[in-house]
């Protein structure tokens, strides 16, 4: 069983809609979250990170972080075209003797419909 | 303009051709590391360095060298590249380790073995 599963889609839905993409994970022991967007072609970027349960809110986008359930969210409101890409999920542990600290959904490939 | 770059962006070559991809930052980040990213496996760290001279494995390194003697220069280095390491491969880099934190992806290197 991998350590963080992301349904991998593909996802489409129409301009306006709100999107809601989901990573399961199976360590406990991940202490902090991210979502990154994936243009094709480019590497991926940071969207959001959070260290704690409950939502973080950042313009159009809310992260979602459910630590008792091992489960994480993203909800992309009044999606746009532009928000087509691959979305992927990572998670780590804080921990100051080592960096090697995330590990990364497979990524959900999404797209809006003008 | 704070940015990881990555070359080539592109190499074709045959089975046993030593390689070298170069990954430079000029951010003034300790941290960098190399992943690869494959279709349903997600992003999987190779190989990382928390600073000039420090280098350790990560989750998939076999096949794999890096070297880190300037703090903006990571290079990836294939020795006797195989089939199997076709793949799109990310260097990324941010500040120390202990927090999460932005990390930076560069543009990616689409490598194909044959």
């Amino acid at each position: 069983q991998k350590e963080v599963e992301q349904d991998p889609g593909p996802l489409s839905v129409p301009e306006g809609a709100i999107v809601s993409l989901n990573c399961t994970y199976s360590n406990s022991a991940f202490q902090y979250f991210m979502w990154y967007r994936q243009y094709s072609r480019k590497g991926p970027e940071l969207l959001m990170y959070t260290y704690s349960s409950g939502n973080k809110e950042d313009g159009r986008f809310t992260a979602q972080v459910d630590k008792s359930s091992k489960y994480i969210s993203l909800f992309i409101r009044d999606s746009q075209p532009s928000d087509s890409a691959t979305y992927l999920c990572a998670m780590g542990v804080i921990s100051s003797g080592s960096a090697r600290q995330l590990t990364f959904g497979s990524g959900t490939q999404l797209t809006v419909l003008p | 303009e704070a940015q990881v770059t990555q070359n080539p962006r592109y190499l074709i070559t045959v089975t046993g051709k030593k390689l070298t991809v170069t990954c430079s930052q000029n951010m003034n980040h300790e941290y960098m590391s190399w992943y690869r990213q494959d279709p349903g496996l997600g992003l999987r760290q190779i190989y990382y360095s928390m600073n000039v001279e420090v280098t350790d494995k990560g989750d998939v390194p076999e096949g794999y060298k890096v070297s880190r003697k300037e703090k903006r220069n990571f290079p990836l280095i294939l020795e006797s590249p195989s089939p199997n390491q076709t793949s799109l491969y990310f260097c990324a880099s941010r500040f120390p380790s202990g927090t999460g934190g932005t990390q930076y992806f560069g543009p990616g290197t689409r490598l194909l073995v044959l």
